[in-house]
């Protein structure tokens, strides 16, 4: 399909555990971004990417890790989960050129759960 | 490092009705771009108006309309004739695009808006 998709939706994981959240758009947008939603702090910016192989901090990025080896798809990993990690996570992408650029498309959102 | 303020945490408004909901930033950029995003039940992010800063005209889409007043850091997004689907949390969001700023956003904590009939 096309557009910005996101998996697994929900997911329920132990602490310690390692988690990956998938992310995927087929616009070929050069920026790609991962937020987390938390109540009374809106979105929060945990890591981004300006292109494939280019990767840097956000706001809140301890506990987290992003690869980005093509530029459609950019996975946030959890390496050992923490309860403080429950959050609903977005991924974003938006491009510099045309019409709709510095527009964010976000996904769907990934509901994680760490008990 | 720019902020952005939302002091509405909830506000309610009657079907048909016209409501205002209030966002303040601080920066010290010039070069910038403000946003509304609307997120429903479903949860999925919307986009519902942008506004360039160097355009002195106010953004209009539909019913929903800004307020941007520059000198004060102040970007108001009014709803005319407000609809059931409009229940929401409703975002304000900065970003700068000039300097490396890696097109960001910096989000507002939101408005929970609630339409009632």
């Amino acid at each position: 399909d096309a557009g910005i998709t996101q998996s697994p939706r929900y997911k329920i994981t132990e602490t310690g555990r390692q988690v990956t959240l998938m992310c995927h758009q087929t616009w070929s947008h050069s920026y790609m971004f991962w937020y987390r939603q938390d109540l009374g702090h809106g979105l929060r910016l945990i890591y981004y990417s300006a292109a494939a192989d280019i990767t840097d901090k956000g706001e809140v990025p301890d506990g987290y890790v992003v690869s980005r080896s093509k530029t459609e798809n950019f996975p946030l990993t959890l390496e050992s989960a923490t309860r403080s990690q429950t959050s609903v996570y977005f991924c974003a992408s938006t491009t510099v050129q045309g019409a709709v650029r510095y527009e964010q498309y976000f996904g769907p959102g990934t509901r994680l759960t760490v008990t | 490092a720019q902020t952005v303020t939302q002091s509405q945490p909830e506000m309610s408004v009657q079907e048909a009705e016209t409501v205002t909901l209030s966002c303040t930033y601080d920066t010290s950029e010039n070069n910038y771009y403000l946003f509304w995003y609307k997120q429903p039940p479903s949860r999925q992010m919307i986009l519902v108006i942008r506004q360039e800063a160097y355009k002195q005209q106010n953004a209009t889409e539909n019913r929903f309309s800004v307020n941007f007043q520059k000198a004060a850091k102040s970007f108001s997004l009014k709803i005319s004739d407000s609809q059931l689907g409009d229940t929401a949390m409703y975002f304000c969001a900065f970003m700068k695009y000039s300097g490396g700023s890696n097109y960001k956003l910096t989000f507002g904590k939101g408005t929970l808006l609630t339409v009632n009939p």
